[in-house]
């Protein structure tokens, strides 16, 4: 079993819809979580990055953590085309784990005109 | 904004070959990386380092060597490429510690096709 499992999509979607990407971890050593954009061709961009349990909003973009179900959100808000991407979570445990991070596979996403 | 070059955007090279990616941060990060991403496999580590002159390797490191002679650059070496080892690479640069919570920067990649 994998420590991160993410629904790899294709995830599609119409313009202005709320989008919500979700991945689900094993291990409860992991303490910060982050979210990672890639457009094809391209490396990751780094999004957002949390460490608590709720809420964490960055314009059109919210990260939920919720540790007890070990179980992290991001949601997309108005989507737009340009949201066309594949979304990436990833979590580190600082402590026993070195600086490496976990990734999960990846989810696809296609907002339709 | 923390910036992570990487040499090439593509490369074509021929089995056999010796080559090498090289990656610029210039944010002073500590830590290092290097991944390959294939379709359906994800993100895999390859080598990382934590310092200059330290390595360690990651999940896949058979056929691949790694160089840090400064805090800013690492590069990836293919002793003797092979056909599989076509793929999209990607370096990353971290802080050490918990500094930003260990999140990693990636530079652009470079695709390689090895013929």
């Amino acid at each position: 079993q994998k420590e991160v499992e993410q629904d790899p999509g294709p995830l599609s979607v119409p313009e202005g819809a709320i989008v919500s990407l979700n991945c689900t971890y094993s291990n409860s050593a992991f303490q910060y979580f982050m979210w990672y954009r890639q457009y094809s061709r391209k490396g990751p961009e780094l999004l957002m990055y949390t460490y608590s349990s709720g809420n964490k909003e960055d314009g059109r973009f919210t990260a939920q953590v919720d540790k007890s179900s070990k179980y992290i959100s991001l949601f997309i808000r108005d989507s737009q085309p340009s949201d066309s991407a594949t979304y990436l979570c990833a979590m580190i445990k600082l402590t026993g784990g070195g600086n490496k991070l976990t990734f999960g596979t990846g989810t696809q996403l296609k907002v339709e005109l | 904004d923390v910036k992570v070059t990487q040499s090439s955007r593509y490369l074509v090279k021929r089995t056999g070959e010796k080559v090498f990616l090289e990656c610029v941060q210039d944010m002073d990060h500590e830590n290092m990386f290097w991944y390959r991403q294939d379709p359906g496999l994800g993100l895999r580590l390859i080598y990382f380092s934590y310092d200059v002159k330290m390595k360690e390797k990651g999940d896949i490191p058979e056929g691949y060597s790694v160089s840090r002679e400064k805090k800013e650059r690492f590069s990836l070496i293919l002793e003797s490429a092979s056909t599989n080892q076509t793929s999209m690479y990607l370096c990353a640069s971290s802080f050490s510690g918990g500094r930003q919570g260990g999140t990693q920067y990636f530079g652009p990649g470079t695709r390689l096709t090895v013929l």
